[in-house]
């Protein structure tokens, strides 16, 4: 499944699919992007970084790809588990750090 | 593993008041944070705090709001005369060094205004 942007907020998929969570961010000269997974009732929690010098960075089960000419993010997940349910949101950093609103994935066993 | 641990979980103020949200960093980090986020709306930071004074603040941040470090292991958030739009989750975050990258949250507070 995927996601476009912040105008589908929400993504369900089934467990053991690839999910791909999609964010446009708004500054041009960001150099630094994480992606963030917020828990139900809890605060946002680290998932993976990125430069601005760099297009692919792959985590356990994660990849985060960089779009710098069209302004785009993506946060890849294989495998996904019920346990990856939660809300996803990007963060672009220049001088501040400034959030998107996130996307829902919800995962159907 | 060490947290950041936020009091109260949750807090109902009638409009007008002040209200305290206090949050206890992880022991050895040296930069904290305010965050906040209306219910369905992005995060949006609110001001970072190093070396005993703010270090930098949002457009959010008004005279309204104050933080402080009364001691060696609280940071607090202040929020006099209380609006209904100030009802929101706030969160605490605090890092190491200021690289945003090593920020770790809390869980937030949630503040009902009424």
């Amino acid at each position: 499944g995927e996601s476009v942007g912040l105008h589908l907020p929400t993504l369900s998929v089934q467990e053991g699919d690839n999910s791909i969570i999609n964010c446009a961010y708004s500054n041009s000269a960001s150099d630094y992007f994480i992606w963030y997974k917020q828990e139900s009732g809890k605060g946002p929690q680290f998932i993976i970084d990125i430069r601005s010098n760099m297009d692919k960075r792959q985590g356990q089960r994660v990849t985060v790809l960089l779009n710098k000419t069209v302004k785009h993010l993506s946060l890849q997940i294989a495998a996904t588990q019920p346990g990856d349910s939660a809300v996803y949101f990007c963060a672009e950093i220049k001088d501040d750090m400034r959030f998107g609103a996130g996307t829902r994935l919800t995962v159907k066993p | 593993e060490p947290e950041v641990t936020q009091t109260p979980s949750h807090q109902v103020t009638q409009m007008g008041q002040e209200v305290i949200l206090r949050c206890v960093p992880i022991s050895n980090h040296l930069y904290f944070y305010w965050y906040r986020q209306i219910l369905g709306q992005k995060v949006e930071f609110l001001v970072s705090f190093y070396n005993n004074e703010i270090s930098e603040k949002s457009e959010i941040f008004d005279d309204q709001f104050s933080v402080e470090r009364p001691d060696g292991s609280n940071f607090t958030l202040k929020i006099r005369s209380t609006k209904l739009e100030d009802s929101a989750m706030y969160f605490c975050a605090s890092s190491v060094n200021s690289g945003v990258e090593t920020q770790y949250f809390g869980p937030g507070t949630r503040l009902l205004v009424l």
